[in-house]
């Protein structure tokens, strides 16, 4: 069985500063990864994906995220956070043709 | 630019009711997905399609059926509405697998079960 566990349901940054949300994973197989965003009212959004190409995965909005096999995890970072990053963020994973399998989520706040 | 449209963002419904959810892509996609999304428990997977007349459970199918008549239509039905399933419910349409796999979702109807 897959499982995504997203570690800290709110995380509150102040603008500017580092963004990190952790995102560790369990499978049998290997994984492909995936991080979506959630502004409110809206849908989910992909950020990037994970597919094995490169363990650093460069997504929109100036987001990255590193796969790190030997840590089970893939951790979503951005450098700089602005105040428009505030949303829900959703790590989930599946392998080949499965359905993705989601984390819990952790709202990202941004205070100015 | 792809399109996830989902019949209705709100809905309230009274408990008993037979309620249908309607979700409609444009892009030809093969696979649909219906999930609902609780606070604290993220998204999770009802039913979904992999093809026309095709279905599978997800990990919460208790109370939900869905539909499948044609290739660009995924319907979620509620036989018999209960207040447990006051929820957001998620659908989202599919292109590819792995390293070319696209996955898109529609704004979400949030539904009120009275």
């Amino acid at each position: 069985a897959q499982s995504v566990t997203q570690l800290g349901s709110h995380v509150s940054v102040s603008e500017g500063a580092l963004v990190l949300l952790r995102c560790n994973y369990s499978s049998s197989v290997p994984p492909y990864l995936f991080w979506y965003v959630q502004y409110p009212n809206k849908g989910l959004q992909l950020l990037l994906k994970y597919t094995s190409a490169a363990t650093l995965v460069k997504g929109i909005n100036g987001f990255e995220a590193e796969f790190k096999k030997s840590e089970t995890s893939f951790h979503l970072t951005k450098p700089s956070a602005h105040m428009s990053d505030a949303a829900e963020y959703f790590c989930a994973l599946n392998s080949g043709n499965t359905p993705l399998v989601f984390g819990k989520g952790t709202r990202l706040s941004v205070i100015a | 630019d792809v399109k996830v449209t989902q019949s209705s963002r709100y809905l309230v419904k009274r408990t008993g009711e037979k309620v249908f959810l309607e979700c409609v892509q444009d892009m030809d996609h093969e696979n649909m997905f219906w999930y609902r999304q609780d606070p604290g428990l993220g998204l999770r997977l009802i039913y979904f399609s992999y093809d026309v007349k095709m279905k599978e459970k997800g990990d919460i199918p208790e109370g939900y059926s869905v539909s499948r008549e044609k290739k660009e239509r995924f319907s979620l039905i509620l036989e018999s509405a209960s207040t447990n399933q006051t929820s957001m419910y998620l659908c989202a349409s599919r292109t590819g697998t792995g390293l070319r796999e696209t996955q898109y979702f529609g704004p979400g109807t949030r539904l009120l079960v009275l």
